[in-house]
């Protein structure tokens, strides 16, 4: 069973408009959590990471946050831009090499 | 510029051919990642390195092979024992367990 989920599968929102993103983990214990950033058919690309002891990070127009207590994390999209389709991937690093990857939310901005 | 650099982008391949997609990064890193990726599924490790000349496996090793001669270069090839290799592919890199993690831009290989 995967240790990261991440809701929801899908969202389509217009531009300028804010969204959110969830995941939540079983993976314990971990090292740190980070977002990416994947455009289709491209690798991934990290927005943010964010060790056990941070609640938030932010990287532009993108914030991440974690409750390392409930073990959830959410990324949040301010004012999005056509640019911000793509699928944002939630992974947590355990205290090995084996990293916990989320299936991923795909997000479509129209104009 | 620095980064890692997959190759070839796209590969058809007939059932019963290996095939080795080729990996390089000049970020000087130590660890090394090949991952694959399912639609609907996170990525799942194939291989990892930690260092040259040793390398482990991950989740889903068999029908692959790796090989860490060198620090820049971390090959992956493809068996004809692999059940289902239609797949893209991804090569990562890191400067150790924690460290941030650098993708290539993928390879997509497609059984025909």
């Amino acid at each position: 069973k995967n240790q990261v989920e991440q809701s929801p599968q899908s969202l389509i929102i217009l531009e300028g408009k804010n969204c959110t993103l969830q995941c939540n983990y079983t993976v314990s214990p971990f090292s740190n959590l980070r977002w990416y950033k994947q455009d289709t058919g491209r690798g991934p690309v990290s927005l943010t990471i964010m060790t056990f002891s941070e609640n938030t990070k932010s990287n532009g127009r993108y914030t991440a946050t974690l409750d390392a207590d409930t073990k959830q994390s959410s990324l949040h999209i301010t004012a999005s831009q056509l640019s911000d389709s793509a699928s944002y991937i939630c992974v947590v690093t355990p205290n090995d090499y084996k990293l916990s990857f989320g299936a991923g939310t795909t997000v479509t901005v129209r104009a | 510029d620095g980064g890692i650099t997959q190759s070839p982008k796209y590969l058809f391949r007939k059932e019963g051919q290996n095939v080795t997609l080729s990996c390089e990064q000049n970020l000087n890193h130590d660890a090394m990642y090949w991952y694959r990726q399912d639609p609907g599924q996170g990525l799942r490790l194939i291989y990892y390195s930690q260092i040259v000349n040793d390398f482990q496996k991950g989740d889903i090793a068999e029908g692959y092979s790796v090989s860490r001669e060198k620090k820049e270069s971390f090959p992956l090839t493809v068996t004809s024992a692999q059940k289902n290799p239609t797949a893209f592919y991804l090569c990562a890199s890191s400067t150790g367990r924690t460290g941030e993690l650098f993708f290539g831009e993928g390879s997509r290989l497609t059984v025909l």
